[in-house]
């Protein structure tokens, strides 16, 4: 069964250093979204992503946080300097249609930041 | 945006019970999945569900559109239940986001 796979499955990084997430969504899918998991706490949206512009974004997802499809298969988040705050694990999603269609989460990256 | 209330906060069984999950949604939804979050941190897909009832093995799920509110039914639980369950929701006329609910806990005990 196709999934979507995320790399790397755990990062650890200095404040204030640059961060690439990367996924891979399932091949067929046109629609890609990144979610957030701070601890202890809910799933929080953070973009969404279809054809190659970003189609709604969240307040958390401010100008420190960017988005890229640099290929046919990759789906990337970047956070250009992280804050203690970022610390999180970060959910790529993806999936055929926009609305009426399930989303298919990967198993994520935990990004913990010193 | 919508909000997403789940039911009961936490849960304690012992195996081989039963349970019921609940979600309530502040307006309509035109996407509604449940999932389970493992020890792992993984979020398992359970359901799509946007309406009617589904069933999986010992998982099923209701969602009563027009009331605004899913239920998970876990039957027979076992310990690999154990974990967090998620509901979450897509407002009606929108096209992109899911908002989660806060969870249930489940702890299954032998």
């Amino acid at each position: 069964e196709p999934e979507v796979t995320q790399t790397p499955s755990h990062q650890v990084t200095q404040m204030g250093q640059e961060v690439i997430l990367r996924c891979v969504p399932i091949s067929n899918h046109l629609y890609f979204y990144w979610y957030r998991q701070i601890l202890g706490q809910k799933v929080e949206f953070l973009v969404s992503f279809y054809n190659n512009e970003i189609s709604e974004k969240s307040e958390i997802f401010d100008d420190q946080f960017s988005v890229e499809r640099p290929d046919g298969s990759n789906f990337t988040l970047k956070i250009r300097s992280t804050k203690l705050e970022d610390s999180a694990m970060y959910f790529c999603a993806s999936s055929f249609l926009a609305a009426t269609d399930t989303q298919y989460f990967g198993p994520g990256t935990r990004l913990t930041v010193l | 945006g919508i909000q997403v209330e789940q039911s009961p906060p936490d849960l304690i069984l012992q195996e081989g019970a039963n349970s019921t999950l609940r979600c309530n949604f502040s307006d309509s939804v035109n996407n509604l999945q449940w999932f389970h979050q493992n020890p792992w941190g993984q979020l398992i897909n359970l359901f799509y569900i946007p309406s009617g009832t589904k069933q999986n093995g010992r998982l099923s799920a209701t969602t009563v559109a027009t009331e605004r509110y899913s239920l998970l039914y876990i039957s027979s639980s076992q310990t690999t239940d154990s974990g967090v369950y998620f509901c979450a929701g897509m407002e009606a006329g929108t096209a992109s986001k899911l908002t989660f609910g806060t969870g249930t806990r489940l702890q299954v005990t032998l």
